[in-house]
């Protein structure tokens, strides 16, 4: 099946630096979301970007479908934005699911 | 719009015993998931329902774990018997999953964390 990778697996930043996450897959997929996991569990909705950019406030996304990976830009980093950050990709065969990567962890540091 | 609703947030139950999580969707979202989530890890699919019927389960270990979603709405996922192994967080979610693939957009329930002593 697809494999997901997501680099670093571990980070550690200052308050207001800047980081790139990145998502790599073994196949083509149908979507890819991103998500916050945030200290208390919850998951949090932050892009569905199958190609191209989007951005929201500091964080945007890139996903290059042709060569299978996106990435996550985060800017002026907060504490709040400390957690762990998930890429889920959807199948385009099958039971089109969702198989999620391995995770970045951050910690934004006062 | 409301969230995902799961119950119980917490539970803590001896091995052997059973137990049972409940999920409540986004109003019309069809499709709805069962994640299990071990600390550390990411979020593994158990479970998936389009309306009332079940899509995957090829990682549901099925000798211990059963689902349902009767109507096509909310669901059950039940553990008889626990194991050590199961203590995790169980995730809900669901997407709308209409036509279009390149827009469906899942959206989580806040989880429940199950401890096996």
């Amino acid at each position: 099946g697809i494999q997901v990778e997501q680099s670093p697996p571990d980070l550690i930043l200052q308050e207001g630096a800047n980081s790139t996450l990145r998502c790599n897959f073994s196949d083509s997929v149908n979507n890819l979301q991103w998500f916050h996991q945030n200290p208390w569990g919850q998951l949090i909705n932050l892009f569905y970007i199958p190609s191209g950019t989007k951005q929201n406030g500091r964080l945007s996304a890139t996903t290059v479908a042709t060569e299978r990976y996106s990435l996550l830009y985060i800017s002026s980093s907060q504490t709040t934005d400390s957690g762990v950050y998930f890429c889920a990709v959807l199948t385009t065969s099958g039971t089109y699911k969702y198989i999620f990567g391995t995770g970045t962890r951050l910690k934004v540091l006062a | 719009e409301a969230g995902v609703a799961q119950s119980p947030r917490y539970k803590i139950i001896e091995k052997r015993q059973s137990v049972a999580f409940w999920c409540n969707p986004i109003s019309g979202h069809a499709t709805l998931y069962w994640y299990q989530q071990i600390l550390g890890q990411g979020p593994k699919l158990l479970i998936q329902f389009q309306n009332n019927g079940v899509v995957d389960d090829s990682q549901l270990p099925k000798d211990r774990f059963s689902a349902e979603r009767l109507k096509g709405v909310d669901s059950t996922l039940k553990i008889q018997p626990a194991k050590l192994e199961d203590s995790a967080v169980y995730l809900c979610a669901s997407s709308r999953r209409g036509n279009e693939l390149r827009t469906d957009t899942q959206y989580f329930g806040p989880g429940t964390r199950l401890t096996v002593l």
